[in-house]
């Protein structure tokens, strides 16, 4: 069945230090969401990638869809605490605004100050 | 103020009773979703329902039974047959339109003694 891959597990970095995770997909998407979970809290909805090879940034977040639309990864620039927390891709492989996703198990972002 | 709410934030049951967490949206959207989220496993889909009075099997349905009687209700039971019934249990809906991403409500975390 559809499977999506997402590494790291964690990543430790210091406050001021780049961030990637990286979502991988057994079959092609529709599209992919990321969703941020903060500590104690509930995820967020963040952004929606659905074009092949799609790019979109926001403030210090960057985010891409791969060409074959299998792949993606979300970039922090210079990473503050406030980043903190847990980052989840989520494909979509129908496309269907009533079905479900495919959560990756996430990266847990800790930042050091 | 428009959301999806989950009562009770903790609970608290004795092995071998069945509990029901509680979720309730006042967004208007037809599709509902239960997770169960555990350390490092990501969100595990268990049911999730795009109409009222019908329902689909997630990946970890085994244990759990959910009904759908109103758009604005997904109740979901834990039965005494689900082996590990402990985790932080996330109710969504998902909103139709251009981005139909999943809103999340705040979780109810339950523990089974």
């Amino acid at each position: 069945g559809q499977q999506v891959m997402q590494i790291p597990q964690y990543q430790h970095v210091q406050e001021g230090e780049d961030f990637t995770t990286y979502c991988n997909s057994s079959t092609t998407l529709s599209n992919i969401q990321w969703y941020k979970q903060r500590p104690g809290g509930h995820p967020v909805f963040l952004i929606q990638l659905v074009k092949s090879g799609e790019v979109k940034k926001q403030k210090r977040l960057t985010f891409q869809f791969g060409e074959a639309k299998k792949n993606s990864s979300l970039h922090i620039t210079a990473t503050q605490t406030t980043d903190v927390g847990t980052y989840f891709c989520a494909g979509d492989d129908r496309g269907s605004t009533l079905g479900r996703l495919y959560f990756g198990r996430g990266t847990q972002l800790t930042v050091w100050p | 103020d428009g959301g999806i709410t989950q009562s009770p934030k903790y609970l608290f049951r004795k092995e071998g009773q069945n509990v029901t967490l509680s979720c309730e949206q006042n967004l208007n959207h037809d599709a509902m979703y239960w997770y169960r989220q555990d350390p490092g496993q990501g969100l595990r889909l268990i049911y999730y329902s795009q109409i009222v009075n019908d329902f689909q099997k997630g990946d970890i349905a085994e244990g759990y039974s959910v009904s759908r009687e109103k758009k604005e209700s997904f109740p979901l039971t834990v039965t005494s047959a689900q082996k590990n019934p402990t985790a932080f249990y996330l109710c969504a809906s998902r909103a139709p339109g251009t981005e139909n991403e999943q809103f999340f409500g705040p979780g109810t975390r339950l523990t089974v003694l």
